[in-house]
C-alpha cells in the first residue's frame, strides 16, 4: 500500500516555542490529508482538514490560529503548533486518501511534549 | 476477561484463544466501517473494512461482524498472538463522508 510518513516522529519543545510537524505521502499524491490529535489512551480525533492550495478545514472546538496548516504541494501537508502549551502535548497522526474511495493511510504519528 | 479502565476499555486472552472485541457506532447513516489496529506509538493500521450492505466479512484470522439493527461492530480474531497486541479501534465513514470517525478504542493483551 501506499506510505506516509511523518517528520519528526517525537519533538520536545518549551513552552511558548512553535512546533512544526511535516507529513509526506512518499508515493502518491494527495490533495487532502487530515490531522488527528491522540491524547494517551484516547481514541484519534480529527482537527482538521488539509487542501492542498487552499484554506484547512478545521474541526469545531480547534483553534486555526494555534493550529496553522499548510499544504503547499501534493505530497506535504504542514501542522506548526504556535506558542505551544503543555497541554498540546499529544499524540499527532496525519493520513491521506488513496486511490480507491474509503482508503486511507496513516502515518507514524509524532509525539509533541511541551515542558 | 473485559474490563473497562479510566478510559480505555481492556481485553485480556491466553495465546491460542480466539478474541472478540466489540464496538457500538452512534450513526446510522454510517455506510461503512473499518478496523484498525495500533501499536504503541505508531499510527493505526487496517486491518478489515465492510460496508453497510454486508453482514459479515472475512480476512485471514480476522471476522468483522456488523449488526446494523442495533448499530454493533465486532472484530473477531482467531488464535490470538502475542503480536496481536494492541489497541484496535473500530471507525466509521458517515453517510457521504470518506472521513473515518473513530471510536473509543479497545486494549488487547495476548498473554503466552
Amino acid at each position: 500500500g501506499a506510505v506516509v510518513s511523518q517528520h519528526p516522529s517525537w519533538v520536545i519543545c518549551k513552552s511558548g516555542t512553535s512546533v512544526k510537524i511535516e507529513c509526506r505521502s512518499l508515493d502518491f499524491q494527495a490533495t487532502t490529508m487530515f490531522w488527528y490529535r491522540q491524547f494517551p489512551k484516547q481514541s484519534l480525533m480529527l482537527m482538521a482538514t488539509s487542501n492542498e492550495g487552499s484554506k484547512a478545514t478545521y474541526e469545531q472546538g480547534v483553534e486555526k490560529d494555534k493550529f496553522l496548516i499548510n499544504h503547499a504541494s501534493l505530497t506535504l501537508s504542514t501542522l506548526t503548533v504556535t506558542s505551544a502549551h503543555p497541554e498540546d502535548s499529544s499524540f499527532y497522526i496525519c493520513s491521506a486518501p488513496g486511490q480507491v474511495y474509503n482508503e486511507q493511510f496513516f502515518g507514524p504519528g509524532t509525539r509533541l511534549t511541551v515542558l | 476477561g473485559e474490563s473497562v479502565g479510566l478510559h480505555l476499555p481492556t481485553l485480556s486472552v491466553q495465546e491460542g484463544d480466539n478474541s472478540i472485541i466489540n464496538c457500538a457506532y452512534s450513526n446510522s447513516a454510517s455506510d461503512y466501517f473499518i478496523w484498525y489496529k495500533q501499536e504503541s506509538g505508531k499510527g493505526p493500521q487496517f486491518i478489515i473494512d465492510i460496508r453497510s450492505n454486508m453482514d459479515k466479512r472475512q480476512g485471514q484470522r480476522v471476522t468483522v461482524l456488523l449488526n446494523k439493527t442495533v448499530k454493533h461492530l465486532s472484530l473477531q480474531i482467531a488464535a490470538t498472538q502475542p503480536g496481536d497486541s494492541a489497541v484496535y479501534f473500530c471507525a466509521e465513514n458517515r453517510g457521504g463522508s470518506y472521513i473515518p470517525t473513530f471510536g473509543r478504542g479497545t486494549s488487547l493483551i495476548v498473554h503466552p
